[in-house]
């Protein structure tokens, strides 16, 4: 079975500044994909980040990137340049191929101006 | 392209009652799945529909049910409501089920049972 954790439930980082923030998880499969969802007051779950178990080169869209260590299991999520509008609960969730989302129980992360 | 609707967004029921949500899909998906997200804690995995057929199941008890329908709107029933059932439900839809796709949420129902 899939887990998924979330070591950091609150974390707060300065406007402009960078935040990383943690995850780990464990599965039985060799084939798997892995994604960031960020959740904001309004609720509704938004796709940050994807990443392909199989893909060695760590995803990057805009001023999200990952940092990808599949030996360790770890998924870290990096925000560069933070914005006010990047507060929010942060999921971590894995997704075996064919099967289903195991989300990870969230880091609220904080943007102070 | 539409994204994932829900309906309705907020719902009050008493303890014993029966509820039913409604999702429909992001045009083009066969794939739906269920959450149950209790107040801050992550969504927990329900069900999922694949082209009609249930595909897999969380650890729910069975008055939690579904269908999806032929345009592969789908929903969830839950009868003999309990306390514990208030939580966000959410429904995500995608691509197919076989290809380990993302997933899109929608809004969900925030559902309150007295």
């Amino acid at each position: 079975a899939q887990t998924v954790t979330q070591s950091q439930p609150e974390m707060s980082v300065q406007e402009a500044e960078t935040v990383t923030l943690s995850c780990t998880y464990d599965t039985s499969e060799s084939d798997y994909y892995l994604f960031w969802y960020k959740q904001p007051p309004s609720r509704q779950m938004i796709l940050v980040i994807r990443q392909e178990a199989y893909k060695q080169q760590n995803a990057t869209e805009n001023r999200f990137s990952v940092n990808f260590q599949k030996a360790a299991k770890s998924f870290s999520l990096k925000i560069s340049d933070s914005q006010l509008g990047d507060a929010a609960m942060y999921f971590c969730a894995s997704r075996d191929y064919g099967q289903n989302f195991v989300f990870g129980p969230g880091t609220r992360l904080s943007v102070l101006p | 392209e539409t994204g994932v609707t829900q309906s309705p967004t907020h719902l009050i029921k008493t303890r014993g009652q029966q509820v039913t949500l409604r999702c429909s899909s992001q045009s083009g998906h066969n794939t739906v799945s269920w959450y149950q997200q209790a107040l801050g804690q992550g969504p927990q995995f329900i069900f999922q529909y694949y082209r009609e057929e249930e595909n897999g199941r969380g650890n729910f008890p069975p008055r939690f049910s579904g269908l999806q329908f032929p345009n592969y709107s789908s929903e969830l029933n839950v009868n003999a409501l309990e306390l514990d059932d208030s939580a966000l439900y959410l429904c995500a839809s995608s691509l197919d089920v076989l290809s380990g796709d993302t997933q899109y949420f929608g809004p969900g129902t925030r559902l309150t049972v007295l």
